[in-house]
């Protein structure tokens, strides 16, 4: 069975322009989640979509947002780009329900400039 | 809000001795625990997990211990190899669903 892929690997962006990175989760898998790594931060969650809504949030500007697709597949989209947001930004995918193991995907490293 | 520490930002092993990982939690509500492995230029890959009712769970040269007497979870790695060196993440969840929140990380460095 196929893993968790993201699309693209990696990007370079300039502040201020927005970007979108996108997500194919595990096939049969309904929910997929986003976290942000950092080495400063660490991984910090940003959102979850389960059957095409977003049932929690993180901590993080309404610059972040998500979507879910019928499916199953994500886009999170950035807005107006800062240089704080460089950083490895990591889909994972689970059954779903509640807390199933989460299966990462190998990220998207996003350099803004 | 929940907060995830470790005790160790790396350790150091040799080859074939046994590893322990240690993960405090702030939120005694916390029901569901993850152990995660991460490779350089590689996604955190699932290594185990456990939930509240359990206080031990085995896996393949893996044992996650839960302590939640003083909010305390550990990562046992038997008979460890040079490639389990990695960065070691536990992640917590308490507000249901998917919601994980993450340690730090340690470095675990194994020597032949």
């Amino acid at each position: 069975k196929a893993g968790v892929t993201q699309t693209p690997r990696y990007l370079i962006k300039t502040r201020g322009q927005q970007v979108t990175l996108s997500c194919s989760p595990i096939s049969g898998h309904r929910s997929v989640s986003w976290y942000q790594q950092t080495p400063g931060q660490g991984l910090q969650f940003l959102f979850e979509y389960f059957s095409e809504t977003q049932r929690n949030k993180g901590n993080f500007p309404g610059r972040f947002s998500g979507r879910q697709f019928s499916n199953s597949r994500s886009e999170m989209n950035v807005s107006t780009l800062e240089l704080g947001d460089s950083a490895l930004y990591l889909c994972a995918s689970s059954l779903g329900g509640d807390r199933y193991e989460q299966y990462f995907g190998p990220g998207t490293r996003l350099t803004v400039t | 809000g929940e907060s995830v520490g470790l005790h160790l930002p790396t350790l150091s092993v040799q080859e074939g001795d046994n590893s322990i990982i240690n993960c405090a939690y702030s939120n005694s509500a916390s029901d569901y625990f993850i152990w995660y492995k991460q490779e350089s230029g590689k996604g955190p890959q699932f290594i185990i997990d456990i939930r509240s009712n359990m206080d031990k769970r085995q896996g393949q040269r893996v044992t996650v211990l839960l302590n939640k007497t003083v909010k305390h979870l550990s990562l046992q790695i038997a008979a460890t190899q040079p490639g389990d060196s990695a960065v070691y993440f536990c992640a917590v969840s308490s507000e249901g669903y998917n919601k994980l929140i993450f340690g730090a990380g340690t470095r675990l460095a194994v020597h032949p």
